[in-house]
């Protein structure tokens, strides 16, 4: 069972649009949510990360947005790149727990010139 | 400084066959993970050491994996008897504490394929 659930599969936006992947979890005993950004070949690098106590984060071009009672939360990154194309996964972990990551099935970017 | 480092980066072994994948985390971290990332399904977690303390192995899919991780670094994945569904891309992680667990830095991984 899926326990972070990420839309879409699959995003095309152009250059200098703005992208939007969404995931959604189940267990309120989640508390830490971060995002991973993957190249072709390479692991997973941490991108940003939030916690359940705000409601944005931004980093350069990249934005968490968090809904606690909705239990969503969504990465936006303006002004999209090429460079931005990537395999982009939510996770999230309960740090009192197994520290473990559960990570959502990833989304495919790719940023048309 | 040097990151997670997986050998071999690519492993083709034939039904049946036991496989060895090896992880060297970044030096004085003392937590390590293996997850498996398959195609379309994202990363699902295997196993995890954190110093000298029994391992979580709640992850591992079946008795035919196991994992050592020798001196609190050097980690072994090992896949017994493999079969063709056990065909991912094997990664591995490390961080400086537990409570670090969000700050994984992954290695680039070993892609098993099972015939």
């Amino acid at each position: 069972q899926q326990q972070v659930k990420q839309s879409p599969q699959s995003l095309i936006v152009q250059k200098g649009g703005i992208s939007i992947i969404n995931c959604a979890y189940e267990n309120t005993a989640f508390d830490y949510f971060p995002w991973y950004q993957q190249f072709p070949g390479k692991g997973p690098a941490l991108l940003i990360a939030i916690r359940p106590d705000v409601s944005e984060k931004k980093e350069g071009r990249f934005t968490i947005s968090f809904n606690k009672s909705a239990k969503q939360f969504s990465l936006h990154i303006m002004d999209s790149q090429p460079g931005d194309s990537a395999t982009y996964f939510c996770a999230a972990v309960e740090q009192t727990g197994a520290n473990n990551l559960f990570f959502g099935t990833g989304t495919r970017l790719t940023v048309i010139p | 400084g040097a990151g997670v480092s997986q050998s071999p980066s690519n492993k083709v072994t034939e039904k049946g066959k036991d496989v060895e994948l090896r992880c060297d985390p970044i030096s004085g971290h003392t937590a390590l993970y293996w997850y498996r990332q398959s195609l379309g399904q994202g990363l699902e977690f295997l196993i995890y050491f954190q110093g000298n303390s029994a391992p979580d192995k709640s992850g591992l899919p079946s008795d035919r994996f196991s994992a050592e991780r020798t001196g609190g670094s050097v980690s072994t994945l090992t896949i017994q008897r493999t079969q063709q569904e056990d065909s991912a891309v094997y990664l591995c992680a490390s961080s400086f504490t537990p409570s670090g667990a969000y700050e994984q830095y992954f290695g680039p991984g070993t892609r098993l394929t099972v015939t």
